[in-house]
């Protein structure tokens, strides 16, 4: 597509429950990153795809939290028993060649 | 480890005034370094970057010197507009082999007609 699309734009679930956020990337691009952005806090690093190559998951926060990406293209993250501290923007962007990602607009999750 | 600070928002500005955010960084070897800017609504957009020292990265008017002595890389424009209400964030390449990004907080700037 021309740009990373995310999916729901908007989330709010009840504390204790699974979500899915989805990213679909720019078509080609090679990287993936999943980033957080909560309120004051900047942006957080969680998970970064390269290729076939194994999964940085250095930033993600917790085991309740895990990301997939099939086929090279679109990803998944999975958050278990979701926490109000959890509530944040979850940001995707996708690059082709590391440099200049294109971000997507971001899934807001509320947890409640 | 890597890490970005810069000034801390809101920055209030009328049109037309200059603007400098602040941005220093901590990192090990030479990292690029980059401006990102979220426009209201929107999602984050590159606005420059530099790759080594002394680069001057520039868009849209905006502009920044990557500074190796100073560990900075400021923002800054000349005569800015409403239009350029925003959060801008600075952030630097990481050297772990990967290419992700640690960011800075980010700085609010509402320009005011």
């Amino acid at each position: 597509g021309a740009g990373v699309s995310q999916s729901p734009s908007n989330k709010v679930t009840e504390k204790g429950k699974d979500v899915e956020l989805r990213c679909d990337p720019i078509s080609g691009h090679t990287a993936l990153y999943w980033y957080r952005q909560s309120l004051g806090q900047g942006l957080e690093f969680l998970i970064y795809f390269q290729g076939n190559s194994a999964p940085d998951k250095s930033g993600l926060p917790s085991d309740r939290f895990s990301a997939e990406r099939t086929g090279g293209s679109v990803s998944t993250l999975t958050i278990q028993r979701t926490q109000q501290e959890d509530s944040a923007v979850y940001l995707c962007a996708s690059s082709l060649e590391g440099f200049g990602y294109t971000f997507g607009s971001g899934t807001r999750l509320t947890v409640v | 480890g890597n890490s970005v600070t810069q000034m801390e928002g809101p920055v209030t500005l009328s049109e037309e005034a200059f603007l400098t955010i602040n941005c220093t960084y901590t990192a090990t070897g030479y990292p690029s370094l980059f401006w990102y800017v979220q426009y209201p609504g929107e999602g984050l957009q590159l606005l420059l970057k530099a790759t080594k020292a002394d680069d001057k990265g520039s868009n849209k008017g905006f502009e920044a010197t990557y500074r190796k002595e100073t560990t900075s890389f400021h923002l800054e424009k000349g005569s800015v507009q409403v239009s350029d209400s925003a959060v801008y964030f600075c952030a630097l390449s990481d050297q772990g082999g990967s290419e992700k990004l640690v960011f800075g907080k980010g700085t609010k700037l509402t320009v005011n007609p």
